[in-house]
């Protein structure tokens, strides 16, 4: 199957601080790609879903602007956490679906945040 | 809105011992159904989908799953399980043609040697 990489595995960073989290479909093109978050022994909710060129589409009660996302280009989605905190470690997981007809979507092997 | 159940949250099977998770859904038309596999700090591996035609499904490493219409579920079996398949087990729906998966809870699968 086609391939997602997430970039970093994990990251520790200070409260108050930004991390960004990459997501790059290795070997397809993604015209859509979702972020995730995960909470320890718990499902995923999906926060948002951006489109090549376009803004994101936040899930209700995901901030916008804590979460930005990018998808400048058919193969990268970025995910940065802006003036991080504690309640904002969690492991976020993104996937992507490529055009063509794909009908799977494809996921990264996930990023651990801790804000300390 | 689409959703997904999964009744289970912890499933124990002795190595070797058949395994069924079950999973049911609740959507009005005819769903895309998906089990996901979660191994500890990892991201989810595909094992079946199910879009149309033959209710069982088979998948990666010896998984088979069957969509019952009338149940409303999508359960999740293997003959014979191996100490490698540990993990967290997803059950997840995308309703009207979408591919973007809606996920249950989750169950975890644990191992006795």
């Amino acid at each position: 199957g086609a391939v997602v990489s997430q970039h970093p595995s994990w990251v520790i960073c200070k409260s108050g601080t930004s991390v960004k989290i990459e997501c790059r479909s290795l070997d397809f093109q993604a015209t859509t790609m979702f972020w995730y978050r995960q909470f320890p022994k718990q499902s995923l909710m999906l926060m948002a879903t951006s489109n090549e060129g376009s803004k994101a589409t936040y899930e209700q009660g995901v901030e916008k602007d804590k979460f930005l996302i990018n998808h400048a280009s058919l193969t990268l989605s970025t995910l940065t956490v802006t003036s991080a905190h504690p309640e904002d470690s969690s492991f976020y997981i993104c996937s992507a679906i490529g055009s063509g007809g794909n009908t799977e979507a494809f996921f990264g092997q996930g990023t651990r945040l801790t804000v300390v | 809105a689409q959703s997904v159940t999964q009744p289970d949250i912890h499933i124990t099977v002795s190595e070797g011992a058949s395994l069924e998770l079950r999973c049911n859904y609740s959507y009005g038309a005819t769903p895309y159904l998906f089990w996901y596999v979660q191994s500890p700090g990892q991201g989810l591996q595909l094992l079946l989908k199910y879009f149309s035609g033959d209710t069982l499904v088979q998948g990666i490493k010896g998984f088979e799953a069957e969509f019952k219409r009338s149940q409303s579920s999508f359960n999740l079996r293997k003959p014979s399980v191996h100490w490698s398949d540990a993990a967290e087990y997803f059950c997840a729906v995308g309703a009207g043609g979408s591919y973007i998966p809606t996920f249950g809870r989750g169950t975890s699968l644990i191992v006795h040697p």
